[in-house]
């Protein structure tokens, strides 16, 4: 089986403050990990994905994650946080076997201005 | 830009009432996706389908069925819809792969049975 593990159903960050919403995996074999943020009444969007290569992936918006397979873990970071980044942030995983993708629960981010 | 859409915002329903939710997507995508989403719990997989007349299972399809007869159309179908069937449903696509192309979702539909 695949899974994935938001730990935080909440983070709160101020504006200008760096930021990080955490994410772990488990899968068979090299996963694919990708991370999509939803605001208010809307669908969900595309942030960025990791394949294969560089640990560290640079996405829309300014937001990097960083791969880390001992750890099993895909943390979503940003240097600088805005408030306009409040949102509903998710983690997902497809592993080996698996054609389709697993989502964790979600994490909402609040950044206070 | 890749365009999927779906044909209501909101929606409310009657228990027993056969509802339909229809997808279309612009993008010549062979795949796509039908999903919920429930507060704590995350996106849950309905079905999906890789092609025209294909369709798969995904982690919850019980009390729901699904259309592909368009490429571009993704129909999801409650038979009988109940009241734990309220819930916000999401459609996506994405090109065919080895499972690494991102998916590209609609705005949802949120659905309330009564």
């Amino acid at each position: 089986a695949q899974s994935v593990a938001q730990p935080e159903d909440q983070v709160n960050v101020a504006e200008g403050n760096p930021l990080t919403v955490k994410c772990t995996y488990s899968v068979s074999g090299n996963p694919y990990l990708f991370w999509y943020v939803q605001y208010p009444n809307r669908g969900l969007q595309f942030l960025l994905k990791y394949i294969t290569g560089d640990n560290l992936v640079k996405g829309s918006y300014g937001f990097e994650a960083e791969f880390n397979k001992s750890q099993t873990s895909f943390h979503l970071k940003k240097p600088s946080a805005l408030v306009s980044d409040s949102a509903l942030y998710f983690c997902a995983v497809r592993g080996g076997g698996y054609s389709t993708l697993t989502f964790g629960k979600g994490t909402m981010l609040l950044v206070s201005p | 830009d890749v365009k999927v859409t779906q044909s209501s915002r909101y929606l409310v329903k009657r228990t027993g009432e056969k509802v339909f939710l229809e997808c279309v997507q612009d993008m010549d995508h062979e795949n796509m996706f039908w999903y919920r989403q429930d507060p704590g719990l995350g996106l849950r997989l309905i079905y999906f389908s890789y092609d025209v007349k294909m369709k798969e299972k995904g982690d919850i399809p019980e009390g729901y069925s699904v259309s592909r007869e368009k490429k571009e159309r993704f129909s999801l179908i409650l038979e009988s819809a109940s009241t734990n069937q309220t819930s916000m449903y999401l459609c996506a696509s994405r090109l065919p792969g080895q499972g690494y192309n991102e998916q590209f979702f609609g705005p949802g539909t949120r659905l309330t049975v009564l």
